[in-house]
């Protein structure tokens, strides 16, 4: 298995705090990911990085920032987190920007 | 982004083989097609990909068309772990983002 550690993997936050969610890697690889899933839907994604520093909006980034200071750690961050950011968070990543791209397991995030 | 066009749902019995298709009438040379798939309750994970030959490893085999505008995913013998959701996607292409965009997908439930 890739080696990708999600964390927290579970978290209840209130409404109108902020959240950090991580997401590390220890294979090297330059393109890492986050997406969010919701019941009954796909995975939308957030962000994205291409390299350290490097970082661009997917289709859903409102409300969430990202950060990538060095390789191996990415992370993501609801500024002031609200009742419809509760989802599962995917964090992925990958070695170039066409090869296969490997999954951790995911963040519950309940924000009431 | 290129898209993908998938049918929402198929069925297959146990231990037949299951052939998933997946259209893509506007990719670009440089498009790579990938496959993953998402079981109930996990993340998801890397099944294939080709570009322009037909691919085969130890989860699946991956048939291309000539003209490169249609695949299908091929489960040789399907087992019940094998119901889950399954994504057609493509990746690379000119821009070179590494983007990785889902769609809805396909829901393969397998029968005993």
């Amino acid at each position: 298995d890739a080696g990708i550690t999600q964390s927290p993997r579970h978290k209840v936050t209130e409404t109108g705090t902020p959240v950090t969610l991580r997401c590390h890697q220890t294979e090297n690889h330059r393109y890492m990911y986050w997406y969010r899933q919701d019941p009954g839907h796909g995975l939308r994604l957030i962000h994205y990085s291409y390299g350290v520093k490097d970082t661009d909006k997917g289709e859903v980034s409102d409300g969430y920032s990202v950060s990538r200071s060095k390789t191996e750690d990415f992370l993501l961050t609801l500024e002031s987190a609200t009742s419809s950011q509760t989802s599962v968070y995917f964090c992925a990543i990958s070695e170039r920007e066409n090869t296969e791209a490997f999954f951790g397991q995911g963040t519950r995030l309940t924000v009431v | 982004d290129a898209k993908t066009t998938q049918p929402n749902s198929m069925e297959s019995n146990e231990e037949e083989p299951v052939h998933l298709p997946c259209n893509h009438s506007t990719i670009s040379g440089t498009d790579y097609i990938h496959w993953y798939r998402q079981l109930p309750s996990q993340g998801p994970e890397y099944v294939i990909h080709g570009l322009t030959s037909n691919v085969n490893n130890r989860m699946a085999s991956l048939a291309i068309a000539e003209d490169r505008k249609s695949s299908t995913l091929i489960l040789h013998r399907a087992t019940l772990r094998d119901a889950a959701v399954y994504y057609c996607i493509l990746r690379g292409g000119s821009s070179n983002t590494g983007k990785l965009i889902f769609g809805q997908g396909t829901t393969l439930q397998v029968k005993p």
